[in-house]
């Protein structure tokens, strides 16, 4: 099946600093790509659409500036967490509508947990 | 809007036991899509069914099985016989259409011991 992989899987980082998450899609052509936050045993938050080629759509209350997301192909998303704090520390997961189109078919990466000191 | 509900957070149960998760929806649509994922503790998540709203056939697949009620906007997943590989979270899933946003339930929290 399509396989979503994302990278690194773990980062520490201090506070002030700027961290690059990437997602890319393995086997198949990603033209979309969601990114999800995730805090301790919480659900899972959309935080917006990346879509390549074109500016992400962000969800309510998300801040664009804080969370850069670039699309610049059709198999990498990458999510920039600018000058990151305490309280960015969170589980971030990826994932890509699948290869045949039908509805609600999502790949998720394996996820990337941020730490920021 | 649209909204998941998973009013159980936490379960325990003795491995070789049967357990349903619930689910219960909200929608306008008469088009939507529901899912359950599994979330082990290494935190990727795995999908495990995709519904939509013309078919309510119950399904099953292995020790899996899964109840697709509209007439309550529930769609139960039930685990015969439980193992301890299935402790995970298990999360279940709406959408409306295309444009694949999904909304979450809160998720449950699955112990099975030995």
């Amino acid at each position: 099946g399509a396989v979503v992989s994302q990278h690194p899987s773990r980062v520490i980082c201090k506070s002030g600093t700027s961290v690059k998450i990437e997602c890319r899609s393995l086997d198949f052509q990603a033209t979309t790509m969601f990114w999800y936050r995730q805090f301790p045993k919480k659900s899972l938050m959309l935080m917006a659409t990346s879509n390549e080629g074109s500016k992400a759509t962000y969800e309510q209350g998300v801040e664009k500036d804080k969370f850069l997301i670039n699309h610049a192909s059709l198999t990498l998303s990458t999510l920039t967490v600018t000058s990151a704090h305490p309280e960015d520390s969170s589980f971030y997961i990826c994932s890509a509508r699948g290869p045949s189109g039908r509805t609600g078919e999502l790949f998720f990466g394996e996820g990337s947990r941020l730490t920021v000191l | 809007a649209q909204k998941v509900t998973q009013a159980q957070t936490e379960i325990s149960v003795v491995e070789k036991e049967d357990v349903t998760l619930d689910c219960v929806y909200e929608t306008r649509d008469t088009t939507y899509y529901l899912f359950w994922y599994k979330q082990p503790p290494s935190g990727e998540l795995v999908f495990l069914i995709r519904r939509n709203s013309f078919d309510e056939q119950n399904e099953i697949s292995g020790r899996y099985s899964w109840n697709f009620q509209k007439s309550t906007s529930s769609f139960n997943f039930t685990i015969t016989a439980s193992q301890v590989v299935d402790s995970a979270v298990y999360f279940c899933a709406l959408t409306m259409g295309a444009n694949s946003k999904l909304t979450f339930g809160k998720g449950i929290t699955l112990s099975v011991r030995p």
